[in-house]
């Protein structure tokens, strides 16, 4: 079986611009979690997306925002990028529910903002 | 305000020994606890887990050890190989809450010959 999938691996991007990152999870997962990982630190939780609606918003301005689709898979958008929001962009997936600890993560997106 | 800690940034052992790694957690909602591993250029990759009724779970050379009233957790491999050389990352998450994950800033395990 396929793990989680997320597109592109990496993206080099100009700051003030727009970015879309990608998600396919684990077939039959129909919960999606993003985080973001800056070099260093532990990755940091973003939201979650469980049945296609939002089901939990971690400290992250409006700036970011994401949604996800009849199939699972999930996007993560994020406006006006600033240099700080250079990182690696994971995606989790899982059962859902709110006992389904064990979240699958894909390889991730490496985001630079020049 | 980092909730989930783990002091030790790097850890090196040898070959069979045993490799113990550390984390601490302030937030006393935190009722599930989790091991993730990761190698360069891939995701975290789960290992083990525990739930906050429990003090000991155990899964082949990997046991995870909790102590709620130090707030403490520790994982521990035995023995050691070089294919356990990763960055350890300890997560933490609040009843009913299970996708929200609060990581660590994880340690640097080297397993030497």
């Amino acid at each position: 079986d396929a793990g989680v999938t997320q597109s592109p691996t990496h993206l080099i991007k100009t700051r003030g611009q727009h970015v879309t990152l990608r998600c396919s999870p684990i077939s039959g997962h129909k919960s999606v979690s993003w985080y973001q990982q800056v070099l260093g630190q532990g990755p940091q939780f973003i939201f979650q997306y469980y049945e296609k609606e939002e089901r939990g918003r971690g400290n992250f301005p409006d700036r970011f925002s994401a949604r996800q689709f009849p199939n699972y898979s999930s996007e993560l958008n994020v406006n006006a990028l600033l240099l700080g929001d250079s990182a690696l962009y994971l995606c989790a997936s899982s059962l859902g529910g709110p006992s389904s600890y064990e979240q699958y993560f894909g390889p991730g997106t490496r985001l630079t903002v020049t | 305000d980092q909730q989930v800690k783990q002091n030790s940034p790097s850890l090196s052992v040898q070959e069979g020994r045993i490799s113990i790694l550390n984390c601490d957690y302030t937030n006393s909602m935190f009722d599930y606890f989790l091991w993730y591993k990761k190698y360069p250029a891939e995701g975290p990759t789960f290992l083990i887990s525990i739930s906050s009724i429990k003090d000991k779970n155990e899964d082949g050379r990997f046991t995870v050890f909790l102590n709620k009233s130090a707030k403490h957790l520790s994982l521990h491999i035995v023995p050691s190989q070089p294919g356990d050389s990763a960055v350890y990352f300890c997560a933490a998450s609040v009843a009913g809450t299970a996708s929200k994950l609060t990581f660590g800033t994880g340690t640097r395990l080297q397993v030497t010959l």
